[in-house]
Protein backbone atom coordinates (compact mmCIF):
# COMPACT_ATOMS: atom_id res chain seq x y z
CA UNK A 1 0.00 0.00 0.00
CA UNK A 2 0.93 3.50 -0.27
CA UNK A 3 3.26 5.14 2.29
CA UNK A 4 2.64 7.92 4.79
CA UNK A 5 5.36 9.27 6.81
CA UNK A 6 5.02 11.63 9.85
CA UNK A 7 8.08 14.09 11.35
CA UNK A 8 8.78 14.16 14.12
CA UNK A 9 7.79 10.38 16.13
CA UNK A 10 8.28 11.78 19.03
CA UNK A 11 8.23 14.93 21.18
CA UNK A 12 8.92 16.76 24.05
CA UNK A 13 8.59 20.23 24.74
CA UNK A 14 7.30 23.01 27.82
CA UNK A 15 4.40 24.54 27.78
CA UNK A 16 3.65 27.53 26.06
CA UNK A 17 5.92 27.04 22.94
CA UNK A 18 4.98 25.68 19.41
CA UNK A 19 5.47 22.74 17.86
CA UNK A 20 5.51 21.37 13.75
CA UNK A 21 4.23 18.15 13.03
CA UNK A 22 4.82 17.27 9.45
CA UNK A 23 3.10 14.67 7.60
CA UNK A 24 4.10 13.53 3.97
CA UNK A 25 2.58 10.93 1.17
CA UNK A 26 5.68 9.79 -0.08
CA UNK A 27 4.50 7.85 -3.47
CA UNK A 28 1.21 9.19 -4.33
CA UNK A 29 -0.20 12.69 -4.46
CA UNK A 30 -2.91 13.60 -1.50
CA UNK A 31 -5.10 16.02 -2.07
CA UNK A 32 -6.79 15.52 1.04
CA UNK A 33 -5.30 15.00 4.44
CA UNK A 34 -6.69 14.18 8.01
CA UNK A 35 -5.41 14.76 11.31
CA UNK A 36 -6.04 12.39 14.00
CA UNK A 37 -5.96 12.87 18.18
CA UNK A 38 -5.85 9.71 20.50
CA UNK A 39 -5.41 9.56 23.60
CA UNK A 40 -4.60 6.56 25.92
CA UNK A 41 -7.54 3.88 25.37
CA UNK A 42 -9.87 5.76 23.99
CA UNK A 43 -10.48 6.35 20.04
CA UNK A 44 -9.21 8.15 16.82
CA UNK A 45 -10.66 11.55 17.48
CA UNK A 46 -10.85 13.47 13.72
CA UNK A 47 -9.44 17.44 14.44
CA UNK A 48 -9.62 18.45 10.93
CA UNK A 49 -9.29 17.76 7.25
CA UNK A 50 -6.41 19.78 5.41
CA UNK A 51 -7.15 19.86 1.32
CA UNK A 52 -4.24 21.63 -0.73
CA UNK A 53 -4.32 25.55 -1.50
CA UNK A 54 -7.19 25.70 0.95
CA UNK A 55 -8.11 26.51 4.31
CA UNK A 56 -8.32 23.16 6.55
CA UNK A 57 -11.90 22.24 8.04
CA UNK A 58 -12.04 21.72 11.58
CA UNK A 59 -14.19 19.36 13.23
CA UNK A 60 -16.68 21.04 16.43
CA UNK A 61 -14.58 21.70 19.45
CA UNK A 62 -11.24 22.09 17.56
CA UNK A 63 -9.60 25.70 17.94
CA UNK A 64 -8.12 26.35 14.78
CA UNK A 65 -6.07 29.27 16.13
CA UNK A 66 -4.06 26.62 18.34
CA UNK A 67 -3.87 24.22 15.97
CA UNK A 68 -2.77 25.55 12.61
CA UNK A 69 -3.15 23.77 9.60
CA UNK A 70 -1.04 24.18 5.97
CA UNK A 71 -1.06 21.54 3.22
CA UNK A 72 0.94 23.64 0.70
CA UNK A 73 1.77 20.69 -1.54
CA UNK A 74 -0.11 17.63 -2.68
CA UNK A 75 2.40 15.31 -0.33
CA UNK A 76 2.73 17.98 2.51
CA UNK A 77 0.41 18.46 5.11
CA UNK A 78 1.94 20.50 8.75
CA UNK A 79 -0.04 20.75 11.73
CA UNK A 80 1.13 23.45 14.22
CA UNK A 81 0.46 23.38 17.86
CA UNK A 82 0.30 26.90 19.51
CA UNK A 83 1.77 27.37 22.76
CA UNK A 84 1.07 23.94 23.93
CA UNK A 85 -0.04 22.68 27.30
CA UNK A 86 0.08 19.71 29.11
CA UNK A 87 -3.52 19.09 28.28
CA UNK A 88 -2.58 18.67 24.67
CA UNK A 89 -0.04 15.75 25.35
CA UNK A 90 -1.35 13.40 22.83
CA UNK A 91 -0.64 10.57 19.71
CA UNK A 92 -1.14 13.00 16.65
CA UNK A 93 -2.34 11.25 13.69
CA UNK A 94 -2.34 11.69 10.22
CA UNK A 95 -3.66 10.43 7.01
CA UNK A 96 -3.75 10.85 3.55
CA UNK A 97 -6.13 10.14 0.91
CA UNK A 98 -5.60 8.30 -2.06
CA UNK A 99 -8.25 8.18 -5.08
CA UNK A 100 -7.15 5.37 -7.74
CA UNK A 101 -10.07 4.83 -10.26
CA UNK A 102 -12.96 4.89 -8.02
CA UNK A 103 -11.38 3.56 -4.69
CA UNK A 104 -10.60 5.96 -2.12
CA UNK A 105 -8.32 5.02 0.20
CA UNK A 106 -7.29 6.21 3.67
CA UNK A 107 -3.36 5.52 4.67
CA UNK A 108 -2.21 6.72 8.67
CA UNK A 109 1.13 7.96 8.99
CA UNK A 110 3.04 6.33 12.02
CA UNK A 111 1.84 9.13 14.51
CA UNK A 112 3.45 11.73 16.94
CA UNK A 113 3.74 11.22 20.43
CA UNK A 114 3.56 15.19 21.81
CA UNK A 115 4.49 15.34 25.67
CA UNK A 116 3.67 18.33 26.56
CA UNK A 117 5.99 20.00 30.12
CA UNK B 1 -25.31 10.93 13.03
CA UNK B 2 -23.45 8.24 11.15
CA UNK B 3 -22.14 5.39 13.41
CA UNK B 4 -20.14 2.36 13.30
CA UNK B 5 -20.57 -0.08 15.75
CA UNK B 6 -18.61 -2.84 16.74
CA UNK B 7 -18.36 -5.03 19.88
CA UNK B 8 -15.47 -3.66 21.88
CA UNK B 9 -14.06 -7.26 23.20
CA UNK B 10 -11.84 -8.49 24.05
CA UNK B 11 -12.42 -11.66 21.48
CA UNK B 12 -10.17 -14.37 22.90
CA UNK B 13 -9.24 -17.22 20.15
CA UNK B 14 -6.58 -19.65 20.58
CA UNK B 15 -3.91 -19.99 18.35
CA UNK B 16 -4.92 -21.61 15.37
CA UNK B 17 -8.08 -20.76 15.41
CA UNK B 18 -10.67 -18.23 12.98
CA UNK B 19 -11.14 -14.92 14.66
CA UNK B 20 -14.36 -13.26 12.96
CA UNK B 21 -14.78 -9.53 13.97
CA UNK B 22 -18.24 -7.72 13.09
CA UNK B 23 -19.35 -4.03 12.66
CA UNK B 24 -22.41 -2.68 11.76
CA UNK B 25 -22.91 0.79 10.01
CA UNK B 26 -26.25 3.15 9.66
CA UNK B 27 -25.65 5.25 6.72
CA UNK B 28 -26.92 3.26 4.27
CA UNK B 29 -25.31 5.72 1.52
CA UNK B 30 -21.71 4.43 2.62
CA UNK B 31 -19.93 3.24 -0.85
CA UNK B 32 -16.30 2.28 1.05
CA UNK B 33 -15.29 0.22 3.80
CA UNK B 34 -12.28 -0.71 5.90
CA UNK B 35 -10.63 -3.05 8.58
CA UNK B 36 -7.55 -1.16 9.95
CA UNK B 37 -5.46 -2.68 12.82
CA UNK B 38 -3.75 -1.05 15.67
CA UNK B 39 -1.54 -2.51 17.96
CA UNK B 40 -1.11 -0.50 21.52
CA UNK B 41 0.72 2.62 21.12
CA UNK B 42 1.28 2.27 17.05
CA UNK B 43 -1.11 4.13 14.47
CA UNK B 44 -3.86 2.28 12.58
CA UNK B 45 -2.56 0.27 9.03
CA UNK B 46 -4.79 -0.48 6.72
CA UNK B 47 -5.37 -4.55 6.34
CA UNK B 48 -8.21 -4.72 3.75
CA UNK B 49 -10.64 -2.64 1.77
CA UNK B 50 -14.06 -3.84 -0.05
CA UNK B 51 -16.31 -1.62 -2.11
CA UNK B 52 -18.53 -4.37 -3.28
CA UNK B 53 -21.47 -7.01 -1.62
CA UNK B 54 -19.56 -10.39 -1.11
CA UNK B 55 -15.37 -11.51 -0.08
CA UNK B 56 -12.31 -10.29 -0.45
CA UNK B 57 -10.02 -12.40 0.68
CA UNK B 58 -6.11 -11.41 0.96
CA UNK B 59 -4.25 -14.41 2.80
CA UNK B 60 -5.52 -15.10 6.17
CA UNK B 61 -8.11 -12.20 5.84
CA UNK B 62 -11.24 -12.02 3.96
CA UNK B 63 -13.77 -9.25 4.62
CA UNK B 64 -17.50 -9.59 3.75
CA UNK B 65 -19.39 -6.79 3.22
CA UNK B 66 -23.45 -7.17 2.88
CA UNK B 67 -24.70 -3.63 2.16
CA UNK B 68 -28.67 -4.77 2.34
CA UNK B 69 -27.74 -5.33 5.73
CA UNK B 70 -25.10 -3.26 6.10
CA UNK B 71 -22.83 -5.31 7.98
CA UNK B 72 -19.18 -5.51 7.39
CA UNK B 73 -17.02 -8.54 8.61
CA UNK B 74 -13.37 -9.74 8.94
CA UNK B 75 -12.42 -13.40 9.37
CA UNK B 76 -8.74 -14.12 10.57
CA UNK B 77 -8.08 -18.23 10.04
CA UNK B 78 -5.19 -19.27 11.66
CA UNK B 79 -5.46 -16.91 13.78
CA UNK B 80 -1.37 -16.22 15.60
CA UNK B 81 -0.07 -14.26 18.88
CA UNK B 82 0.72 -11.18 16.74
CA UNK B 83 -2.74 -10.75 15.47
CA UNK B 84 -3.49 -9.44 18.89
CA UNK B 85 -4.40 -6.05 18.61
CA UNK B 86 -7.58 -3.66 18.14
CA UNK B 87 -9.34 -3.98 14.84
CA UNK B 88 -11.07 -0.82 13.77
CA UNK B 89 -13.41 -0.90 11.10
CA UNK B 90 -13.87 2.28 9.45
CA UNK B 91 -17.01 3.17 6.25
CA UNK B 92 -16.75 6.37 4.03
CA UNK B 93 -19.76 7.64 1.95
CA UNK B 94 -18.61 9.32 -0.93
CA UNK B 95 -15.82 11.31 -0.59
CA UNK B 96 -16.59 12.52 2.90
CA UNK B 97 -14.39 11.40 5.53
CA UNK B 98 -13.58 7.99 7.38
CA UNK B 99 -15.87 7.22 10.25
CA UNK B 100 -14.68 4.63 12.75
CA UNK B 101 -16.14 2.05 14.94
CA UNK B 102 -14.34 1.79 18.43
CA UNK B 103 -12.59 -1.05 17.92
CA UNK B 104 -12.49 -4.39 18.68
CA UNK B 105 -10.00 -5.84 20.61
CA UNK B 106 -8.62 -9.11 19.72
CA UNK B 107 -6.49 -11.28 21.74
CA UNK B 108 -5.00 -14.70 20.49
CA UNK B 109 -3.58 -16.74 22.95
CA UNK B 110 -0.73 -19.44 22.60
Amino acid sequence: GAVVSQHPSRVICKSGTSVKIECRSLDFQATTMFWYRQFPKQSLMLMATSNEGSKATYEQGVEKDKFLINHASLTLSTLTVTSAHPEDSSFYICSARELVSRTDTQYFGPGTRLTVL
Amino acid sequence: QKEVEQNSGPLSVPEGAIASLNCTYSDRGSQSFFWYRQYSGKSPELIMSIYSNGDKEDGRFTAQLNKASQYVSLLIRDSQPSDSATYLCAVIEGYSTLTFGKGTMLLVSP
